[in-house]
This record gives C-alpha cells, structure tokens and sequence, in this order.
C-alpha cells in the first residue's frame, strides 16, 4: 500500500516568509510524528498527534512552529517568519498505535534564504 | 543530561565480515529500543524493535542486543554487503513527561561496506 506521502519534496523561501509542510499518512495510522533532521545529525522530536490533538508539542522550538491535524489523518507543519536556522530536512512519520515503530516519509528539504 | 552516543560517525568494514554498531545512552529509562536504516535523501526505515525486558532479537542477517544495566545496545549485520551500506540510527523509547512515549534518536552510523 501507499507508504507516508510529505509534499513539497523540496522548499525554498526567503527569510521571513511563512511556509507550510504536508504530510499524509498512512491510512488508518492514529499516531503521527513530526521530526527535523539536519545534515550529520538524527531525527530531532518536533511534535506527536494522536487522533486529532497534540499529545505532545515539547519539542517545538518555539511559537513560530505550529502543527495541526484537523481530522485526524493529513497534518501541516507551519513555520511563520522562518529564519535560516530553520534550514533542514522536515520528517513525518505515522503508526498505528504509540510505541509502534514509526513509518516514515522522505521529508521535506525546507532552505531559507 | 540525556545522551544518546552512538559509537562513531562512520564505520567501513570488508564485505562478508560481521558489522557491529553500538548506541549508549545515559539518563533515559527506555522502555524499547529501536533501530532504523537510513538512505541519502530518503526518511528512516524500522529494522528491529527490542524491548526493556528482552535481551537480544533477530531477524535475518541482523541482530540486536540491549543490556540496561550497561545502557547499551549494539546492533550486528553478518555476512555483511555493499547493499547493507547505509546510516544506521538507533532511537530509544521512553516516557516524554508530557504523557506520552517519544522515540528519541541518535546521529547514526554511517556504515560503508567495501567489496
């Protein structure tokens, strides 16, 4: 079956733009995850969403990072006012119970100008 | 502070030999630990899931052991190929304080498999 789909595969935006991240999930998966990567490092928690809420928003840099999942599969990642430390790749990843291992997609190349 | 160490950045090992990845953690109390595969340009692929109270999973070519006393795990890959030449990322589960499990994850290995 189809896998995690993120869209765009690849994203430029200058310096004070906002910029939303798609991801779709595994149908059927309750729990989704956003991680951010940086080159040489691993996976870093963004947020986690069981169902609809946030279950978990720890780590989220700061207030212009948002992320929603309005009906429970599809979510956005929405980063307002970026800056060039947010340059990275931007992972999600679904499952279908917590504590299941994660299904991940390709990310999302962000770079900001 | 937390730690997750995995034993080095990059490994290269002869093709047919046994690879074998550490990950040492300090101040997490995982309940399961996990380790995925990692391609250029492509998302983390799960390999194995072992638990707190297992000590040691197979699957095929790979192996991987967990020893909480020790806070280790390492992960092995017998008769080793150039196709096994990835990152290798190890995650341990545990409780966020926020009321949920999160998967926290280590740089990773970075295994080349020489012909």
């Amino acid at each position: 079956g189809a896998g995690v789909s993120q869209t765009p595969s690849n994203k430029v935006t200058e310096k004070g733009k906002y910029v939303e991240l798609r991801c779709d999930p595994i149908s059927g998966h309750t729990a989704l995850y956003w991680y951010r990567q940086s080159l040489g490092q691993g996976p870093e928690f963004l947020i986690y969403f069981q169902g609809t809420g946030a279950a978990d928003d720890s780590g989220l840099p700061n207030d212009r990072f948002f992320a929603v999942r309005p009906e429970g599969s599809v979510s956005t990642l929405k980063i307002q006012r970026t800056e060039r430390g947010d340059s990275a790749v931007y992972l999600c990843a679904s499952s279908p119970l917590e504590r299941s291992p994660l299904h991940f997609g390709n990310g999302t190349r962000l770079t900001v100008t | 502070s937390q730690k997750i160490e995995q034993n080095s950045e990059a490994l290269n090992i002869q093709e047919g030999k046994t690879a074998t990845l550490t990950c040492n953690y300090t101040n997490y109390s995982p309940a399961y630990l996990q380790w995925y595969r990692q391609d250029p340009g492509r998302g983390p692929v799960f390999l194995l899931l072992i638990r707190e109270n297992e000590k040691e999973k197979r699957k095929e070519r790979l192996k991987v052991t967990f020893d909480t006393t020790l806070k280790q795990s390492l992960f092995h890959i017998t008769a080793s190929q150039p196709a096994d030449s990835a990152t290798y990322l190890c995650a341990l589960g545990h409780y966020s304080g926020a009321g949920s499990y999160q998967l926290t994850f280590g740089k990773g290995t970075k295994l080349s498999v020489i012909p």
